[in-house]
């Protein structure tokens, strides 16, 4: 049974970065992509982007490009999603979900970030 | 890359059916047979409950179906229980991308 942990939660200043890690563990961590979704306070799922476990290839969602980047450490089998210049509708829960085909069939826990001054 | 259109509510009496709309484009939902739906409880994280439009993982309850038509694609629960009161969100491959419904709250009256 795959399980991914994910760091705790962060509180951030805006104009900041926030890196969130996600350890997945019940599986070869390099037989499988990672998606980090977001969800805001009340709101919807929203994709932010992918990373290939394997390769290190990455694919973001336009609205994230500028400011995340995705990566994965082999040697300790973890996964990063860092995200830069953090506003105040970037307050959410960030989650890393395991993609197996074309769907998310294992999900972290969730991280929330909440940024305020 | 907007998201899928959800209804934002939808509502039955347990032990009837509701069937829960995603619609999208010719890009996404109408494009390719990769529409996935995840169930969320308040607090928790999503739950896969089916993929490619109709497959269902092992230990969903087989009341949960999905079916697609076109740019539509259609989540439909039977024999609706107490347990399955949460939201509901589509998702589909758009070709290297993926895009989520608005979601939709299933209330079990």
């Amino acid at each position: 049974q795959a399980q991914l942990v994910q760091s705790g939660a962060e509180v951030k200043k805006p104009g900041a970065s926030v890196k969130v890690s996600c350890k997945p563990s019940g599986y070869t961590f390099t037989s499988y992509g990672l998606t980090w979704v977001r969800q805001a306070p009340g709101q919807g799922l929203e994709w932010m982007g992918w990373i290939s476990a394997y390769y290190g290839s990455t694919i973001y969602a336009q609205k994230f490009q500028d400011r995340v980047t995705l990566t994965t450490d082999t040697s300790t089998s973890t996964a990063y999603m860092d995200l830069r210049s953090l506003g105040f509708d970037d307050t959410a829960v960030y989650y890393c979900a395991r993609g197996s085909g074309r769907h998310l069939d294992y999900w972290g826990q969730g991280t929330l970030v909440t940024v305020s001054s | 890359q907007s998201a899928l259109t959800q209804p934002r509510s939808v509502s039955g009496s347990r032990g009837q059916s509701v069937t829960i709309s995603c619609t999208g484009t010719s890009s996404d939902v109408g494009g390719y047979n990769y529409v996935s739906w995840y169930q969320q409880h308040p607090g928790r994280a999503p739950k896969l409950m089916i993929y490619d439009v109709s497959e269902r993982p092992s230990g969903v309850p087989d009341r949960f179906s999905g079916s697609k038509s076109a740019n539509t694609a259609s989540l439909t629960i039977s024999g609706l229980q107490a347990e399955d009161e949460a939201d509901y969100y589509c998702c589909s491959y758009a070709g290297s991308f993926y895009v989520f419904g608005t979601g939709t709250k299933v209330t079990v009256l």
